[in-house]
């Protein structure tokens, strides 16, 4: 199976600012990457797929970029409502996995 | 009325079945665009896919479960169902449902969630 490696596991951030996540996958996945959020209580969200593709409702402070093995989500313009868990996730071969998630709280 | 709702019993003894179910809400389970799927999220690990179905009956399984899982599609009830067999304490985890989107490599991604529900296995 593709392994799916995110960084940082959690980070600390304040409205306003801009954050990034990372992914990497342990072999090449080409565009096959997906991102979601998930707030306690609630159902995950699909923020990007395909690398760079918004998902429709989703405001356009979530971007997505990458290819081959390390891809990047970025928020630009933190809001009260985006501090969640972030997890990204391989569509490319072999069963779906998911990266073990990134923590971003309130500085 | 949330678009996929998880349903079935919080604790499970081990060895026995596992069984939930997810109502899709607004009566497109029969629609040929879409798959229906399960993901589950063990506590302190990472979301595991467990499979999905197409509406035709078509089922596609993680080799890591494969062996005892079933995922089936009740259309006359907006439901489809997970069974997983000879349960142990591994598989107490957040189960969700979700509609998979699928992909030109045969795969899939996921637009849209349930919110999950625990399941507990122990005696």
């Amino acid at each position: 199976d593709i392994q799916m490696t995110q960084s940082p596991s959690s980070l600390s951030a304040s409205v306003g600012d801009r954050v990034t996540i990372t992914c990497r996958a342990s072999q090449s996945i080409s565009g096959y990457l997906n991102w979601y959020q998930h707030i306690p209580g609630k159902a995950p969200k699909l923020l990007i797929f395909t690398a760079s593709s918004l998902q429709s409702g989703v405001p356009s402070r979530f971007s997505g970029s990458g290819s081959g093995t390390d891809f990047t989500l970025t928020i630009s313009g933190l809001q009260p409502e985006d501090f969640a868990t972030y997890y990204c996730q391989q569509s490319d071969s072999g069963p779906p996995t998911f990266g073990g998630g990134t923590r971003v709280d309130i500085k | 009325q949330l678009p996929l709702q998880e349903s079935g019993p919080g604790l499970v003894k081990p060895s026995e079945t596992l069984s939930l179910t997810c109502t899709v809400s607004g009566g497109y389970i029969n629609s040929r665009s879409y798959y229906w799927g399960w993901i589950r999220h063990p506590p302190g690990k990472g979301l595991e896919w467990i499979g999905n179905i197409y509406y035709s009956g078509i089922t596609y399984y993680n080799p890591s479960l494969k062996s005892r899982v079933t995922i089936s599609v009740d259309s006359s009830k907006n439901q489809f169902s997970l069974k997983l067999s000879s349960v142990t304490a591994a598989d107490t985890a957040v189960y969700y449902c979700a509609r998979p989107i699928s992909t030109p490599t045969t795969n899939w991604y996921f637009d849209l969630w349930g919110r999950g529900t625990l399941v507990t296995v122990s005696s």
